[in-house]
């Protein structure tokens, strides 16, 4: 069964800083991953996704991810965060081999931008 | 479009009560899915659906229960509250094509005292 992990539960950084969110998985032959924003008290909404093609991956709010299959990693980046983008951001991984779309969920990281 | 449309937004229950969470989406999407959100869990799977009358169960199933009659609507049945389904529950919805995004309601959160 695939597995996810977000190697950080909380990153602190100041406003117009850069910032990268780490995403690993475990290994499988096809996976679609997918990042969603989470902002308080609202369910969750898709940032970006990766299907296949190119491995940097644009999305919206000037977030970007990077898919690294040998490394088996997902993670996002933004060059300049703003205090709009304090949430809580997951990573998620569909198995192609798995019936019904399912996703996983890594534990998510709190993104904390402070002025 | 609404998009997927979660009641009761919060709800307190008491050990052993029962109630449905509402689930509705208005995408015609055919698969569907409730998830439970724990702090520093993320989210896990509970049910899923991929039509109306089929559903199967996720990563954390028990003490939990769903129907699916028609595409638009998914509830979620919990019989005999425990202060362990204390969480937030989600409901999303996505198209059956793989790598479909899931869209997902503003979540009900759920207190067992």
């Amino acid at each position: 069964a695939q597995s996810v992990t977000q190697l950080d539960s909380q990153v602190p950084v100041f406003e117009e800083a850069p910032v990268e969110l780490r995403c690993n998985y475990s290994s499988s032959v096809s996976v679609y991953l997918f990042w969603y924003v989470q902002y308080p008290n609202q369910g969750l909404q898709l940032l970006l996704k990766y299907l296949s093609g190119s491995t940097l991956v644009k999305g919206i709010n000037g977030f970007e991810a990077e898919f690294n299959k040998s490394q088996t990693s997902f993670h996002l980046r933004k060059p300049s965060v703003h205090i709009c983008d304090t949430a809580e951001y997951f990573c998620a991984v569909s198995d192609l081999l798995e019936y019904g779309n399912k996703l996983v969920f890594g534990a998510g990281t709190i993104l904390r931008v402070k002025s | 479009n609404a998009g997927v449309t979660q009641t009761p937004k919060f709800r307190i229950l008491k050990i052993g009560q029962s109630m449905t969470l509402q689930c509705t989406q208005d995408m015609n999407h055919n698969y569907m899915y409730w998830y439970r959100q724990d702090p520093g869990m993320g989210l896990k799977l509970i049910y899923y659906s991929v039509g109306a009358g089929i559903t199967d169960k996720g990563e954390v199933p028990n003490g939990y229960n769903v129907s699916r009659s028609t595409t638009e609507d998914f509830p979620l049945r919990l019989e005999l509250a425990a202060p362990s389904q204390t969480s937030v529950y989600f409901c999303a919805s996505s198209y059956s094509q793989p790598g479909q995004p899931q869209h997902f309601g503003d979540g009900t959160r759920l207190s067992i005292l």
